[in-house]
């Protein structure tokens, strides 16, 4: 079974300046998904972005990217100029490329911005 | 696109009384998700259903559960006997299936206190 593993729960940086939320995982496949979503307090869970395992490429989206290394099978999200909308809680998720496509959560990390 | 829908936003019942959550999808999403998030963890997954098959079912969702989705429209998530345990946010997500890497768009979440 995949498991998905977040070791930070709560970060904190300063606006304007860079952080790194980690996201390990495990799985047998070769082939999957990979995301991360925001929850900000009180409402609904928007996705930030996402990387699929066959794309060597890393995945960004504005201030948003990401460090995907398939083989230590790491997924990390760099923020770039944080701001304070940027707090909230953040998930990693995993999906496989067959069945259901389920999402298999990590246990999220609280980012705190400072100002 | 309005987005995904749940009512009620937060409900508060007695341990032993029914319960029952609705969820609205996004209008040409097919496919239907339900999660529970506890304090602290990420969204687990519970069921989900392709037009009104419900195709896969956790073991997290226990007898006392139950799920329908007719017509494949909107779908409700059922707690007969409620328990203290019972006590998270369930999260309802749904996505369409034109293409793989496709995601789930989730929605604000049904907030349950057991007391």
């Amino acid at each position: 079974a995949q498991t998905v593993t977040q070791s930070q729960p709560e970060m904190s940086v300063q606006e304007a300046e860079t952080v790194t939320l980690s996201c390990t995982y495990d799985t047998s496949e070769s082939d999957y998904y990979l995301f991360w979503y925001k929850q900000p307090p009180s409402r609904q869970m928007i996705l930030v972005i996402r990387q699929e395992a066959y794309k060597q490429q890393n995945a960004t989206e504005n201030r948003f990217s990401v460090n995907f290394q398939k083989a230590a099978k790491s997924f990390s999200l760099k923020i770039s100029d944080s701001q304070l909308g940027d707090a909230a809680m953040y998930f990693c998720a995993y999906r496989s490329t067959s069945g259901t496509y389920k999402y298999i959560f990590g246990t999220g990390t609280r980012l705190k911005v400072l100002a | 696109d309005t987005g995904v829908s749940q009512d009620p936003r937060h409900k508060i019942t007695k341990r032993g009384q029914n319960v029952t959550f609705r969820c609205d999808p996004i209008s040409e999403h097919n496919r239907l998700y339900w999660y529970r998030q506890t304090l602290g963890q990420g969204p687990e997954f519970l069921t989900y259903f392709q037009n009104e098959a419900q195709l896969e079912k956790s073991r997290l969702l226990s007898d006392r559960f139950s799920a329908e989705r007719p017509k494949g429209s909107f779908s409700t998530l059922e707690i007969q006997r409620t328990e203290q345990g019972d006590s998270a946010m369930y999260l309802c997500a749904s996505r369409r299936v034109r293409e793989d890497q496709e995601t789930q768009y989730f929605g604000p979440g049904t907030r349950l206190l057991v007391l």
